[in-house]
């Protein structure tokens, strides 16, 4: 299993909502990130979790937060949101340890917000 | 951290090869560079990644300057498949993988 799934692939909220993201991989990996991606821009990144615990808060806002629950999971909660974090929120994973490895992403989830 | 330049657009002949250059003048010495495409909106792929030497696998070959501060992916023989835009990454001693804005490379018949 080489995947990393996210769920879900299409969401769209109200700025007064609550909402997760979900991201989750088989692979053993133990570090996952968060991207943020506008139209037209390279991906952003957010957050980078290392053996479950928060490594990289890049200033994002706190509208914005990131769990970790396992080894295999990792979720976006987000509250309060505003349109103009519409965008394409990508997950990654990679191998900690050895540490020359690549990233594999997930599709992504694409978020509107209203 | 480095950043890294690319051209916005090229434009390659199908079955050339394409030359797609990056510039990350302010690498340092443990910091990685990667490359990724991506097709429409779907997730970034994973390409190939060095740090100073030359390297070649099935998709492309990475060639690094011996100063290290540029580097070029080269895909050997181009297909209409291969019209994506391409990002260069350098990976800092961090594990943060900070994406470049990309070449949109189109592939021309």
């Amino acid at each position: 299993d080489t995947e990393v799934t996210q769920t879900p692939k299409h969401l769209v909220m109200g700025m007064t909502n609550k909402k997760s993201l979900k991201c989750e991989q088989h692979m053993g990996h133990r570090a996952m990130y968060w991207y943020k991606q506008k139209a037209k821009k390279p991906p952003e990144l957010m957050f980078v979790y290392s053996y479950e615990k928060l490594s990289i808060n890049e200033s994002v806002p706190s509208r914005f937060s990131p769990e970790c629950p396992n080894s295999s999971l990792l979720n976006l909660h987000l509250h309060a949101l505003q349109p103009e974090d519409s965008a394409l929120y990508l997950c990654a994973s990679r191998l900690r340890l050895p540490n020359t490895g690549e990233l594999f992403f997930g599709e992504g989830s694409r978020l509107t917000v209203l | 951290d480095a950043k890294t330049t690319q051209p916005p657009s090229m434009d390659c002949a199908e079955g050339r090869a394409a030359n797609l250059p990056c510039n990350h003048s302010t690498i340092s010495g443990n910091e990685y560079v990667y490359w990724y495409r991506q097709i429409h909106s779907q997730g970034p792929q994973y390409i190939i990644h060095g740090l100073k030497n030359n390297e070649t696998n099935e998709m492309a070959s990475l060639i690094i300057t011996e100063d290290r501060k540029s580097s070029t992916l080269i895909l050997p023989h181009a297909t209409l498949r291969d019209t994506a835009v391409y990002y260069c990454i350098v990976r800092n001693t961090g594990n943060q993988f900070y994406f470049g804005t990309g070449t949109s490379l189109t592939v021309i018949p």
